[in-house]
């Protein structure tokens, strides 16, 4: 058990839907990542938190947004939803932010069906 | 674009036998090399962090070796079992402001009784 927790495990909804990914980053951990796992694809970097501030993004489309909560969990939210969404989304928590060789410990991940 | 390249990318053996995969990775402005075991329904979960050329990792029967020079990360397995089966993913880091990940697409192991 890596101490991160993800919610819910899977979730089926329709194209068109907006659906919320929820995270919780392992005790002390400031740093929250997304990452999303499409078929043939390796894990992709969506984008980066750290004590609730934004400060990396990578590939992530303009329909996707996150937030870091103060209590440091944080939520992946994905609108109006289209075929292609489909994938295995992961957070991963870190102690830091950058300049470190830190450890990411990653969630179970939230299986994302559109039908 | 920075590509993180795994061989091969699925790889069968039997009990007992060793083995090892290959990481390749642009080696300019590079920061640190990961190596997570990842099984499926579970998380990924991290093996090894290395940052200096040279460096060498262990844990039990895997480790795994560093070349930042020419770019590429080896990770071993010796006397592989049945519960060594997993996909094996390999990841970069450039520093800079952000510790974010670049992971290669993973080598799947089958080790057969």
């Amino acid at each position: 058990d890596s101490g991160v927790t993800q919610t819910p495990k899977h979730l089926i909804t329709a194209t068109g839907q907006r659906v919320t990914l929820r995270c919780s980053p392992r005790s002390g951990d400031l740093s929250v990542y997304w990452y999303q796992q499409s078929l043939d694809q390796g894990l992709q970097f969506l984008i980066q938190y750290y004590n609730g501030e934004e400060r990396a993004k990578g590939n992530i489309l303009e329909r996707f947004s996150a937030q870091q909560f103060p209590d440091l969990h944080s939520e992946l939210n994905l609108s109006s939803l289209e075929l292609g969404d489909s994938a295995l989304y992961f957070c991963a928590s870190s102690e830091r932010l950058a300049g470190v060789a830190d450890t990411q410990y990653f969630g179970p991940g939230t299986r994302l069906t559109v039908l | 674009i920075l590509n993180v390249e795994q061989s091969p990318q699925s790889l069968h053996v039997q009990e007992g036998d060793s083995t090892n995969f290959t990481c390749s990775f642009p080696s300019s402005n590079f920061y640190a090399l990961h190596w997570y075991r990842w099984e499926t329904a579970k998380s990924p979960e991290a093996l090894f962090v290395m940052t200096l050329n040279g460096d060498e990792k262990k844990k039990g029967r895997i480790s795994a070796t560093l070349n930042t020079k020419e770019g590429y990360s080896y990770l071993y397995i010796k006397g592989s079992q049945p519960e060594d089966s997993a996909t094996y993913l390999c990841a970069t880091n450039y520093g800079g402001a952000t510790n974010k990940l670049i992971f290669g697409t993973g080598t799947l192991l089958a080790v057969q009784p």
